[in-house]
């Protein structure tokens, strides 16, 4: 089955720079990779996403890259804002629609 | 509000209880997740239905652990006899991949955390 490993686990950052969390998966035929921010007691919520015909996506401060060929996506945040700061996970989606999670990784925003 | 409601958002209760749960999904999706979580660690699948087919199970879910979905629109997860390892937020998500657009994204829920003591 798919496995989905994500780094770092904690990464803290200066306000300002940029932050880059890097996940790979293991199943080929994964064709959705979404991911989700989530805080302290709340839900994971969807922050952007890519499928697998698309190599990179942009969505102001956020984007993702997708490597089909080395099964490898990444999350990239510029100019971080302590409101970044949160547990990303990634996640990617096989053709039965099952999300298989990432560790996460706790994004830690220094002012 | 339109999204994916749970109820209720907390409960307690004591070894051996049962416990349910409620999840209201979006409206016009027709798959239901649930998930399980812990402090630190990622959702956990559990479970998932395609309108009121229960589709896919995972190991995770003993038997103590029930789901359905009778009318393919809200779903209910019961814990039989409760454990202090259940103690988690429950998670339910809702897609809705035929639907153009949502390209199956799975929407979440504010969960119901659970206690056990």
């Amino acid at each position: 089955g798919e496995n989905v490993e994500q780094h770092p686990s904690t990464l803290s950052v200066q306000e300002g720079d940029s932050a880059v969390i890097k996940c790979t998966y293991s199943d080929s035929a994964s064709n959705y990779f979404p991911w989700y921010k989530q805080e302290l007691g709340k839900r994971p919520q969807l922050i952007i996403d890519i499928r697998s015909n698309v190599g990179e996506k942009k969505d102001q401060r956020i984007a993702v890259t997708l490597n089909k060929t080395a099964k490898h996506f990444s999350l990239h945040i510029t100019e971080t804002q302590p409101e970044d700061s949160a547990v990303y996970f990634c996640a990617a989606i096989h053709s039965n629609y099952q999300l298989i999670w990432g560790a996460g990784t706790k994004l830690i925003i220094k002012p | 509000d339109t999204g994916v409601s749970q109820d209720p958002r907390h409960k307690i209760t004591k070894r051996g209880q049962n416990v349910t749960f409620r999840c209201d999904p979006i409206s016009e999706h027709n798959r239901l997740y649930w998930y399980r979580q812990t402090l630190g660690q990622g959702p956990e699948f559990l479970t998932y239905f395609q309108n009121e087919a229960q589709l896919e199970k995972s190991r995770l879910l003993s038997d103590r652990f029930s789901a359905e979905r009778p009318k393919g629109s809200f779903s209910t997860l019961e814990i039989q006899r409760t454990e202090q390892g259940d103690s988690a937020m429950y998670l339910c998500a809702s897609s809705a991949p035929r639907l153009a657009g949502l390209r199956g994204t799975q929407y979440f829920g504010p969960g119901t955390r659970l206690t056990v003591l």
